[in-house]
């Protein structure tokens, strides 16, 4: 069984500070992590996943396989960073995805000006 | 491009009745999952669509079926319902790749339908 965990419900930042979302799993087998972000009465989006090793809109997330963590990280937060953000992880084995994406509970975000 | 459209935007039924959700997948996408989303929780897999067979399921009663059409659209239907079946329902697209050792990466989701039983 795969399960995500989020610590956080809630993070306040004020912009301009470091903001990391943490992000704990357990899963037997490979997985392949994600980060899924939905601001304001918009849909949930993709914001990176783990292999493709990229930053989009200076958030970075490294996978350390030690401590099973995905955490989200940013060196200066903005206030459009103000959003929910949900971690999940898909089961990966043989080179073919299964697909099935299992999410956190998620993490409101509001960056204070 | 639309990306993944679902339909309606929102539903409220009577506990006991019927429902049933649609979705059109982003143009390109093949396959189609779907997702209830609880207030307050993160979304919660049902099950996926490949090729019009269901590829894989949640922790999810009979009660919750589904079906893929040739043009990869997608319905969800949900018999007998219950109280607690109120929520957000996301459909999300993607497509599958099944050889070359090929992932499977992000999906593309939808609005969601927000369904109330009373």
């Amino acid at each position: 069984a795969q399960r995500v965990t989020q610590p956080e419900k809630l993070l306040s930042v004020f912009k301009g500070a470091p903001v990391e979302l943490k992000c704990n799993y357990s899963y037997s087998g490979s997985p392949e992590l994600f980060w899924y972000v939905q601001y304001s009465r918009q849909r949930l989006q993709l914001l990176l996943r783990h292999i493709s090793r990229e930053s989009i809109k200076g958030f970075t997330a490294d996978l350390n396989k030690g401590e099973t963590s995905f955490h989200l990280k940013k060196p200066f937060a903005q206030e459009e960073d103000s959003a929910m953000y949900y971690c999940a992880l898909s089961p990966h084995a043989g080179g073919t995805s299964y697909g099935k994406l299992t999410f956190g509970q998620g993490t409101i975000l509001t960056v204070h000006p | 491009d639309a990306g993944v459209t679902q339909s309606p935007t929102h539903l409220i039924k009577t506990r006991g009745q019927q429902v049933t959700l649609r979705c059109s997948p982003k143009s390109g996408h093949d396959t189609v999952s779907w997702y209830q989303q609880a207030l307050g929780q993160g979304p919660q897999f049902i099950f996926q669509y490949y090729e019009e067979e269901e590829r894989q399921r949640g922790n999810f009663p009979d009660r919750f079926s589904g079906h893929q059409f040739p043009n990869y659209s997608s319905e969800l239907n949900v018999n007998a319902l219950l109280l607690g079946d109120s929520a957000l329902y996301l459909c999300a697209s993607s497509f599958l790749p099944g050889t070359g050792g090929a992932r499977a990466y992000g999906y593309t989701f939808g609005s969601g339908t927000r369904l109330t039983v009373v």
